[in-house]
């Protein structure tokens, strides 16, 4: 089956601080891979993607590449900010027979970032 | 737009009572879906639907029924509720065509409690 495996956390960093959380997937078939943001208090946002293999996904000075050859797709911001404080959670997106369309998630990071 | 719409954003339940999380969306998506997120355990898929009329169960349906008669609506039931349903419930949507690829719209969540 499908499954995804991130640092789990918490992380604790400095403001300009480099971010890495790592994420690594198994998976059936040829997934989609994002990045989600959960802000305190709020829902799921997609804050970055990637379709296929060796495509960069960035958004807001957070970047990850799909490598296929690993099985990852780490996320990374060079100089983080106290607002990126929020959880993080890696996704694989996959389609099996028919409709049956599924996000699988990992079980999220916990990122602080302190002035 | 008002994207993907949850309610109630609390509510407490005493085991055994039966209760309905309403989920809308505005944007035509005929991609559905029910999540909850517990703690360490990321989020699971309860059921999911294609469009109006077609439903399915995801990984942790028991407890569980959903209806899909408009685009627009997507109600999760509970029929009678145990403390382990607990958690917080997210709805969320997207297009279909091209479903592996595409970003899910997450509502803000409701957050239970059984007693």
């Amino acid at each position: 089956g499908n499954s995804v495996t991130q640092m789990e956390g918490p992380v604790t960093l400095s403001e300009e601080a480099f971010l890495t959380i790592n994420c690594t997937y198994t998976a059936t078939g040829y997934p989609s891979l994002f990045w989600y943001v959960q802000y305190p208090g709020e829902g799921l946002q997609l804050l970055l993607k990637a379709t296929k293999a060796d495509d960069k996904g960035s958004n807001k000075g957070f970047e990850a590449t799909y490598r296929k050859e690993t099985t990852s797709f780490h996320l990374e911001k060079g100089s983080v900010q106290v607002s990126d404080s929020a959880v993080y959670f890696c996704a694989l997106g996959t389609r099996g027979g028919g409709s049956n369309y599924k996000l699988t998630f990992g079980k999220g990071t916990l990122l602080t970032v302190n002035p | 737009n008002a994207g993907v719409t949850q309610t109630p954003k609390f509510q407490v339940l005493k085991t055994g009572q039966s209760m309905t999380l309403q989920c809308a969306q505005d944007m035509n998506h005929e991609y559905m879906s029910w999540y909850r997120q517990d703690p360490g355990m990321g989020l699971r898929l309860i059921h999911y639907s294609v469009g109006a009329g077609i439903t399915d169960q995801g990984e942790v349906p028991n407890g569980y029924n959903v209806s899909r008669s408009t685009t627009e609506d997507f109600p999760l039931r509970l029929l009678s509720a145990a403390p382990s349903q607990t958690s917080v419930y997210f709805c969320a949507s997207s297009y279909l065509a091209g479903a592996r690829t595409n970003e899910q719209f997450f509502g803000p969540g409701t957050r239970l409690t059984v007693l």
